[in-house]
């Protein structure tokens, strides 16, 4: 079965500090991952995916995340936050492609303090 | 282009009665999935259907059920509810089976 840990449920960051949000996966088959952002009272919208392609993936809004096989790791991370990106992000794996039952981790919450 | 929309926004309901969700892809996408998130939890996946076939089940109760129409709109129902079932429930959808979710803003039901 696969599972997703997110470390942390709370992060906060300090407007152009460096945001970088935990993710370990399980998997037994080589995963596909992905990181979802929500803002309040909002569904979830797609940051990033890795499907093997390459090992370090660019997302929108300057987010990027590094799938580390031998750490089982996926985590995020964006070089200067802005107070924009104070949102809850999901980590999510599937061992099937990109719409097909996904597991997502619990979340982490991001503030960012001007 | 319109999203992903979802009907009705927010719902209440009583234990024991019987719930229906709407689900209106994008256009030209022929998969739907549903997910349940409890608040302060990740969405869980509970459906997908593609072309009009369920393709994916998760772990929930035969309360829970779902169908895609021709015009691969979906409806989630739910029968018997329980105050456990209070959450916001997102639909999504994609062009095929392997191409990434696009979400709707989900539905919030409160079960009193």
């Amino acid at each position: 079965a696969q599972s997703v840990t997110q470390l942390g449920s709370h992060v906060s960051v300090s407007e152009g500090a460096l945001v970088l949000l935990r993710c370990n996966y399980s998997s037994s088959v080589p995963p596909y991952l992905f990181w979802y952002v929500q803002y309040p009272n909002q569904g979830l919208q797609l940051l990033l995916k890795y499907t093997s392609a390459a090992t370090l993936v660019k997302g929108i809004n300057g987010f990027e995340a590094e799938f580390k096989k031998s750490e089982t790791s996926f985590h995020l991370t964006k070089p200067s936050a802005h107070m924009s990106d104070a949102a809850e992000y999901f980590c999510a794996v599937s061992d099937k492609g990109g719409s097909e039952k996904l597991v997502f981790g619990k979340g982490t919450k991001l503030t960012v303090n001007p | 282009d319109a999203g992903v929309t979802q009907s009705p926004t927010h719902l209440i309901k009583t234990r024991g009665q019987q719930v229906t969700l709407r689900c209106s892809p994008i256009s030209g996408h022929k998969s739907v999935s549903w997910y349940q998130q409890v608040l302060g939890q990740g969405p869980q996946f509970i459906f997908q259907y593609y072309e009009k076939e369920e393709r994916g089940r998760g772990n929930f109760p035969d309360r829970f059920s779902a169908r895609q129409f021709p015009n691969y709109s979906s409806e989630l129902n739910v029968n018997a509810l329980l105050l456990g079932d209070s959450a916001l429930y997102l639909c999504a959808s994609s062009p095929d089976r392997v191409s990434p979710l696009h979400f709707g803003n989900g539905t919030r039901l409160t079960v009193t």
